[in-house]
């Protein structure tokens, strides 16, 4: 069955640097990758997408990579920011469904 | 105007009661979702409507009864839920057919069953 794993729960960084959230998925070979931001008692907030064909995608302090044959997603979010702070969620799209990751609490420190 | 709304945001209701929860967007989209958020999970789907017609079911329970009146409702009926059944339920929203077919959220209903 599709899974989708995102590499850590939590990840702290300080104020500036740049942060690097990880989505790997297995036995699928989705067309494109989405990612999404979800603030704590809010809904999921759509972001970037890249397609399977895009190396690359890039939005002001942001970043997404998509190596299929990895099957891997990197998410950058550079000069991180206090604001940044929030869970980030990969998704991608199987039989009409779209599917998540379980989520990677950023914190950025001051 | 791109926002889907929900309501109510909140919501405590016993076991025996019936409840329901709304969802509306004015965006035009065509595709409609309910997700169900357990604390520190993601989002798992429930229910896809596409075009006002039931698409997808992913084995809910028969307590959660959807329905889509019109392209811009969705409403989620509860009936003798369970506590387990406690979660934000998440209403979205997309344009089907679209290459890039993002979805838009509401803020959810936090649903907590006693």
């Amino acid at each position: 069955s599709q899974k989708i794993e995102q590499n850590s729960e939590a990840l702290n960084i300080q104020e500036g640097k740049t942060a690097t959230l990880t989505c790997n998925y297995t036995n699928y070979s989705p067309a494109y990758l989405q990612w999404y931001r979800q603030d704590p008692g809010r809904g999921p907030v759509f972001l970037l997408l890249i397609r399977e064909n895009e190396k690359e995608k890039r939005k002001e302090r942001l970043k997404v990579t998509f190596d299929t044959t990895l099957k891997q997603s990197l998410f950058h979010i550079t000069a991180s920011q206090p604001a940044d702070s929030a869970t980030y969620l990969c998704a991608l799209k199987r039989l009409g469904k779209l599917i998540f990751g379980q989520g990677t609490e950023l914190s950025v420190k001051p | 105007d791109t926002e889907v709304t929900q309501t109510p945001k909140h919501l405590v209701m016993g076991m025996t009661n019936k409840k329901s929860l709304k969802c509306e967007q004015h965006m035009g989209h065509r595709a409609m979702y309910w997700y169900k958020q357990k604390a520190k999970k993601p989002p798992e789907l429930m229910f896809v409507y596409s075009y006002e017609k039931l698409s997808i079911n992913e084995s809910v329970p028969s307590r959660f009864s959807p329905e889509c009146p019109n392209s811009s409702l969705l409403n989620l009926h509860l009936h003798a839920l369970q506590p387990e059944d406690s979660a934000l339920y998440l209403c979205a929203s997309s344009q089907p057919g679209v290459t890039n077919e993002k979805l838009f959220f509401g803020s959810g209903t936090q649903l907590s069953v006693l």
